[in-house]
């Protein structure tokens, strides 16, 4: 347990439904960054926040996709419309740090499957 | 955009063999890492390389970070069947925030 945790850990939904993950960092971790991984590929970015703001976002990353992290602390995910796609491990990871690296810890993931 | 390539993509060793996997960057990096992933499981760090020809060592594991900070190495001494699992590097270049993941090498130990 790296003390990111994850939910839900297990989502299925239909195709064109919304979906929301949450992630919560370890407190004093003032980055955290979103991920999506298939089987047998690496992590792939989405974005990435530095306390509350989002400063990077993938330009692969669809518009239907939107993140926040409000008070700087835990972080939403949320997909809209979902398309099949779609389906894949949504990892959060956090790591302390005012540049790019630092370890990252990841969380335990959120499973999504699209109907 | 900054794209980073891993081989082999995959490794089957007799326990006891040396294993290495390769790491390379389109880019020059600012630092790279590396992360070892068990199946089931979620991306664990091992390492971050920083200087350029830099080389660091953990028990049986030693890591290089190239002269032109464009590729990498991981080596295994002597695998263990506690070894197995994808082994991904990670960078991210000097002009950006992002980290990019290499597609990873699967590591399999035959007992």
């Amino acid at each position: 347990d790296t003390g990111v945790s994850q939910d839900p850990r297990h989502k299925i939904t239909k195709r064109g439904q919304n979906v929301t993950f949450r992630c919560d960092p370890i407190s004093e971790h003032n980055r955290l960054y979103w991920y999506r991984q298939t089987l047998g590929q690496g992590p792939e970015f989405l974005t990435y926040f530095q306390n509350e703001a989002q400063l990077e976002k993938s330009r692969l990353l669809s518009d239907r996709f939107s993140a926040e992290r409000p008070k700087g602390s835990f972080s939403t995910l949320e997909i809209q419309r979902t398309e099949q796609g779609d389906s894949a491990m949504y990892l959060c990871a956090s790591s302390l740090g005012s540049g790019p690296g630092g370890e990252q810890y990841f969380g335990p993931g959120t499973r999504l499957t699209v109907t | 955009g900054q794209q980073v390539m891993q081989i082999p993509q995959y490794q089957h060793v007799q326990e006891g063999e040396d294993f290495t996997t390769y790491c390379n960057s389109s880019t020059t990096l600012s630092n790279i890492q590396w992360y070892k992933q068990r199946p089931g499981g979620h991306p664990v760090f091992l390492i971050q390389l920083v200087k350029s020809g830099e080389v660091k060592k953990q028990k049986r594991l030693t890591f290089q970070f190239g002269e032109a900070k464009k590729n990498s190495s991981l080596h295994i001494t002597a695998t263990q069947t506690t070894d197995v699992g994808t082994y991904f590097c990670a960078g991210v270049d000097n002009y950006g925030q992002n980290f990019v993941f290499g597609p990873g090498t699967r590591l399999s130990v035959l007992p």
